[in-house]
């Protein structure tokens, strides 16, 4: 059984860039989230993604937006990027929407913005 | 005020100390409650979910007060192993019953 794996790893932008960070979910896992935690905070729910749907989205701002493929992969974009954005991005799979189903992170893509 | 506060330590104790942390959150209708722990520059992991009657895996016991709005993690025997951060979440009904974090408490448990 794979876990939730994402990539790349770490990348750097300049302010304004765009960016695309992806996300393949654990097998049997049918729901993605996107969290964004940044240097000594805990993850912020940005979305999350069930059967190619949005369902659910945080306090986060237009310009993040996502996708969900058909097999349950994911992607993140964030669009003019400025230099708060810079953080952990986390992706974490689960077989189900529901808040009492236990998310499966992975390891993370680092952004750092200049 | 944050929906989920944690004490943000560090908390350092010795090796076998027992070390517990607390979690407030502010919202009444949350419905599930989660501990995990985050290694350095880590994904978080799942450490235990927290059931209304307190639930116990080896030497970690949670605790939930629906009252007054409370989760604990209880911490036996702290070994060097435990040294991590340790992330409380708990569903939040307007972002359709999704997860909401803590700032997480550092745990140090030294030798």
């Amino acid at each position: 059984e794979t876990g939730v794996t994402q990539s790349p790893t770490h990348l750097i932008k300049t302010r304004g860039q765009q960016v695309t960070l992806r996300c393949s979910s654990q097998s049997g896992h049918n729901t993605v989230s996107w969290y964004q935690q940044a240097l000594g905070q805990g993850p912020q729910f940005i979305f999350q993604y069930y059967r190619e749907e949005e369902n659910g989205r945080g306090n986060f701002p237009p310009r993040f937006s996502g996708l969900q493929f058909p097999n349950y992969s994911s992607e993140l974009n964030v669009n003019a990027l400025e230099l708060d954005d810079s953080a952990l991005y986390l992706c974490a799979s689960s077989e189900g929407s529901s808040g009492a189903n236990v998310l499966t992170f992975g390891a993370g893509s680092r952004l750092t913005v200049l | 005020r944050k929906e989920v506060e944690q004490d943000p330590g560090p908390f350092n104790v010795p090796e076998g100390a027992t070390v517990a942390f607390n979690c407030t959150y502010s919202n009444s209708a949350s419905q599930s409650f989660f501990w995990y722990r985050q290694d350095c520059r880590k994904e978080p992991k799942l450490l235990m979910s927290v059931y209304s009657s307190g639930n116990e895996d080896g030497r970690f016991t949670a605790q939930l007060n629906r009252a007054s709005q409370y989760i604990s993690l209880l911490i036996r025997d702290s070994k060097l192993s435990d040294s991590a951060t340790y992330l409380c979440a708990v569903t939040r009904m307007e972002y359709g019953n999704k997860l909401v974090f803590g700032a997480g408490t550092i745990l140090r448990v030294k030798s």
